[in-house]
């Protein structure tokens, strides 16, 4: 899976928008950018993935560039409850599936929403 | 909860004890996964599952085995517990193909 490089930390004010990059320039097409968050020792939460279209949920809108090489997650009204450390994760399916698609973790950033 | 329960949430063992790390999903999901994070670091791979009857070594294997002799369930077995080994433990699951896995609240494993 490709290696996957983020800010270890980030400050955001609460209300407005944190937009956490990832740099994967050694991405492969079959690879998928995915985000999740830990907060507190909590097991990690999925935020959402995307392969090469800009996608939004619930949570979080995630803007991936044209060449896939970085990506971006943004929370559009950052909250306390945010604080968190973000992993981006890149992960293969297709093929990669024999292999059980495993999460390689990094140290993600660690984003705090102050008040 | 994720559709996951780990069992014990907390355990002290001491060098050379041994036990099993119980983890149940109730989404009757393909894959499982059990990883360790240690202080400031980012998870890793133990072993992992694509399916019933079936396991494979993950990053960080050694010193651990695991069983899924049932679909809904994947233990992790520590056979002569080390201090090395002092941890939290995250089970995971999610169904085969594109998706997120589901992470459980963890077992904090101390060894003395």
């Amino acid at each position: 899976d490709a290696k996957t490089t983020q800010p270890p930390s980030m400050d955001c004010a609460e209300g407005r928008a944190a937009n956490l990059p990832c740099n994967h320039s050694t991405i492969s097409g079959n690879e998928y950018v995915y985000w999740y968050r830990q907060i507190h020792s909590q097991g990690p939460q999925y935020i959402i993935h995307g392969l090469k279209n800009n996608e939004t949920n619930e949570m979080a809108s995630l803007i991936i560039t044209e060449d896939r090489k970085s990506s971006t997650l943004i929370l559009p009204h950052a909250t306390l409850r945010d604080t968190a450390v973000y992993y981006c994760i890149v992960r293969v399916h297709g093929s990669g599936e024999t292999s059980g698609s495993r999460l390689t973790f990094g140290e993600g950033t660690q984003l705090t929403v102050n008040p | 909860n994720a559709g996951v329960t780990q069992t014990p949430k907390f355990r002290v063992l001491k060098t050379g004890q041994s036990m099993t790390l119980l983890c149940a999903q109730d989404m009757n999901h393909e894959y499982m996964y059990w990883y360790r994070q240690d202080p400031g670091m980012g998870l890793r791979l133990i072993h992992y599952s694509v399916g019933e009857g079936t396991t494979a070594k993950g990053e960080v294997p050694d010193g651990y085995n695991v069983s899924r002799l049932k679909k809904q369930n994947f233990l992790l077995g520590l056979e002569s517990a080390a201090p090395s080994q002092t941890s939290v433990y995250f089970c995971a699951h999610r169904r085969a193909g594109v998706g997120e896995q589901y992470f459980g609240p963890g077992t904090r494993l101390t060894v003395t």
